[in-house]
């Protein structure tokens, strides 16, 4: 089966750190993607991971513990524009790359 | 930047119509996939393509679902006979090639189907 679990909401004050878990039981594993999404429009690109450990990319960091199906996105310096939903997708076992998205967390960042 | 672009932005059809969603890939990219997100769900996939053959479906793919690549830049989404559930944003998404370490998949804008 096929389960991808992240909150559904969550706030955050601007100026500040925030990291949005994602837990995943796949049938296949070949790499976990982090997608932002504002509301109406389409998945952009944020992260990539496929070995353990910890990758950053400016305000924006990504962890992935395979162990443990685990991952996180960590959001620093929060700005109002990143309001928006964050959505935790794993590359499924298939060999086009298709993804398997989780809900997605939809972050609400306060003044 | 290249990206892929989606048409229409808005279909409003009737239960039962045929519709052909609209997409142009990026033009070096070799995998193509559609998605759909319904109203506050989850996006999930619905089909693969490469080398002009869907290369890998998912069970909400049935019978009533077509892709095509007719002129080596569209890529379109054929809906036989639309049903209510079937309304939902279609989101087309391609990828270069299999040796592009990150696997990315760029997605279009979208096109919002409603069936009433």
């Amino acid at each position: 089966g096929q389960n991808i679990d992240q909150p559904t909401e969550m706030t955050a004050t601007e100026g500040a750190i925030v990291q949005i878990n994602c837990t995943y039981q796949t049938s296949g594993f070949n790499g976990l993607f982090w997608y932002q999404q504002h509301a109406g429009e389409a998945p952009t690109f944020l992260s990539y991971n496929v070995l353990d450990g910890l990758e950053e990319k400016g305000r924006f960091s990504s962890f992935l513990s395979r162990s443990k199906g685990y991952s996180y996105l960590l959001l620093k310096e929060l700005q109002m524009k990143d309001s928006a939903s964050y959505l935790c997708a794993v590359r499924g076992a298939g060999s086009q790359g298709n993804l398997i998205f989780g809900k997605g967390t939809k972050l609400s960042v306060k003044p | 930047e290249p990206e892929v672009t989606q048409t229409p932005s808005h279909q409003v059809t009737q239960m039962g119509q045929e519709v052909i969603l609209r997409c142009v890939p990026i033009s070096n990219h070799l995998y193509f996939y559609w998605y759909r997100q319904i109203l506050g769900q989850k996006v999930e996939f619905l089909v693969s393509f490469y080398n002009n053959e869907i290369s890998e479906k998912s069970e909400i793919f049935d019978d009533q679902f077509s892709v095509e690549r007719p002129d080596g830049s569209n890529f379109t989404l054929k809906i036989r006979s639309t049903k209510l559930e079937d309304s939902a944003m279609y989101f087309c998404a391609s990828r270069a090639r299999l040796a592009d370490p990150s696997y990315e998949q760029y997605f279009g804008p979208g096109t919002r189907l409603t069936v009433t």
